[in-house]
């Protein structure tokens, strides 16, 4: 089975702290996937990246940024956290090829709320 | 760029009744996708129905598609109170390679 594992379930933080989201998956999936998920405005694309080092804007790339050094990890960072950067954050990967196309699998997700 | 959106909102129904959900989207799909999340977890990718198909089933579940009314739907037959969760659909636009967007659900409520 596939799994996407995110390196917290919940986190707190202060405004103007960096944040590190991290994200694995062990299938030797090309895409990986970041989106924040609020009530009323369902799943929004943050970034995305196909490959190793290669990252693509989603619909809100503001206030974040990413980092794909290895394959199997996809980072999201919060330069300076602000309060309406609370929200849930879900990672995703899916299989390689022309594949944005394919099914996603999720990660649990985290919780974060920036006070 | 939010292209799908599910109707209705939210549904409650009786164990044993089924369920249906309603997708609609506004531009031509190569695919879409149905996806589960319960309450608080990551989402489940249930099932893929592609432009050419017009209708799938896995197990309790059947998905239909019509291209034309640029329409899907979800039926979850026989549904039990574990199938209480929020319910997207997703597509896949058919110009470019570019990611899934999904709509903002439908929240199913299963009472036992």
């Amino acid at each position: 089975d596939v799994k996407v594992t995110q390196s917290s379930r919940y986190l707190v933080k202060r405004t103007g702290e960096k944040v590190f989201l991290e994200c694995v998956q062990d299938m030797d999936h090309e895409n990986m996937f970041w989106y924040r998920q609020d009530p009323g405005l369902g799943l929004r694309l943050i970034y995305f990246s196909y490959d190793v080092k290669m990252k693509e804007k989603g619909d809100i790339p503001e206030g974040y940024s990413v980092s794909r050094e290895k394959k199997e990890r996809f980072s999201l960072i919060l330069e300076s956290a602000s309060t309406n950067q609370t929200s849930m954050y879900l990672c995703a990967s899916s299989p390689p090829g022309l594949a944005l196309s394919y099914e996603q699998y999720f990660g649990p997700g985290t919780r974060l709320t920036v006070t | 760029s939010q292209q799908g959106e599910e109707d209705p909102q939210a549904l409650s129904i009786q164990e044993g009744e089924n369920a249906t959900m309603n997708c609609s989207y506004k531009t031509s799909i190569n695919n879409l996708q149905w996806y589960r999340q319960n309450s608080g977890r990551g989402l489940v990718h249930l099932i893929l129905i592609r432009s050419n198909e017009r209708e799938k089933h896995s197990g309790r579940l059947r998905v239909t598609l019509d291209t034309s009314k640029k329409s899907s739907s979800l039926l979850i037959t026989a549904s039990r109170a574990a199938d209480t969760a929020s319910y997207f659909c997703a597509t896949v636009s058919n110009s470019g390679n570019t990611p899934l967007v999904f709509g903002k659900g439908t929240r199913l409520s299963v009472i036992a």
